[in-house]
């Protein structure tokens, strides 16, 4: 079964802070996805890639780069957070475009004081 | 849009009793949506419960089903007795087939699901 890892799991910053946060997946999967989960939201999708050194915009990008090192490292990069950066943060990985099952990490709990 | 509507939570059903949580999909760019139940269990990711990509069909797993039905665009999830072990979250989403453009799904808001002993 796909395995993906995300670090850390929780962490505290405040506003204008600096935050990276880690994903790593171990199945070769070309797709990683970075989501958010807010109360009263689905998780939306801030940005994606399909392959190192690709990424694509999602639908709620602002505030927020990512970058993909290599196939199996995704970082989402938060570099003056804001309180409404405050959510669950899931990423995720697939196989291809044409596979829509998508794995999905623990997640990282973020809280921007 | 592309929307999924699904039951607020949270939802609270006794052991043994049945579940149904509703889930509805509008699907304006997409015209043979996918459709899926993803489940979150405390302190976990989000795992594939189950999945129908052909209206009509059903699909089920772990005693849960759910029936894509195009004529009232819905894909509720039904189980006729749950246990303790269910209580999680559970998302409706709907995503693109294979061959199409973009790889997105679209969530619902998820509903937690608590099952009391």
């Amino acid at each position: 079964e796909a395995a993906v890892t995300q670090s850390p799991r929780n962490k505290v910053t405040v506003t204008g802070g600096n935050v990276t946060l880690s994903c790593r997946q171990t199945n070769s999967h070309n797709y990683m996805y970075w989501y958010r989960q807010d109360t009263g939201h689905g998780l939306r999708l801030i940005h994606y890639s399909y392959g190192a050194g690709n990424l694509q915009i999602g639908d709620v990008p602002d505030g927020y780069k990512a970058t993909r090192t290599t196939q199996e490292d995704f970082f989402l990069l938060l570099e003056l957070a804001s309180p409404s950066q405050t959510s669950l943060y899931f990423c995720a990985s697939s196989v291809d475009r044409g596979r829509r099952e998508q794995y999905f990490g623990p997640g990282t709990r973020l809280t921007v004081l | 849009g592309d929307s999924v509507t699904q039951t607020e939570g949270p939802v609270t059903v006794s052991e043994s009793e049945s579940l149904i949580i509703n889930c509805t999909y509008s699907a304006t760019s997409i015209a043979y949506p996918n459709l899926f139940w993803y489940v979150r269990y405390p302190g976990e990711g989000l795992q594939l419960l189950l999945k129908v990509i052909t209206a009509g069909q059903k699909g089920s797993s772990r005693g849960f089903e759910a029936t894509y039905n195009k004529e009232t665009t819905s894909f509720h999830l039904q189980k006729a007795s749950v246990q303790e072990s269910d209580s999680a979250v559970y998302y409706c989403a709907l995503g693109a087939p294979p061959g199409s453009s973009g790889n997105k799904l679209i969530f619902g808001i998820g509903t937690l699901l608590s099952v009391k002993p």
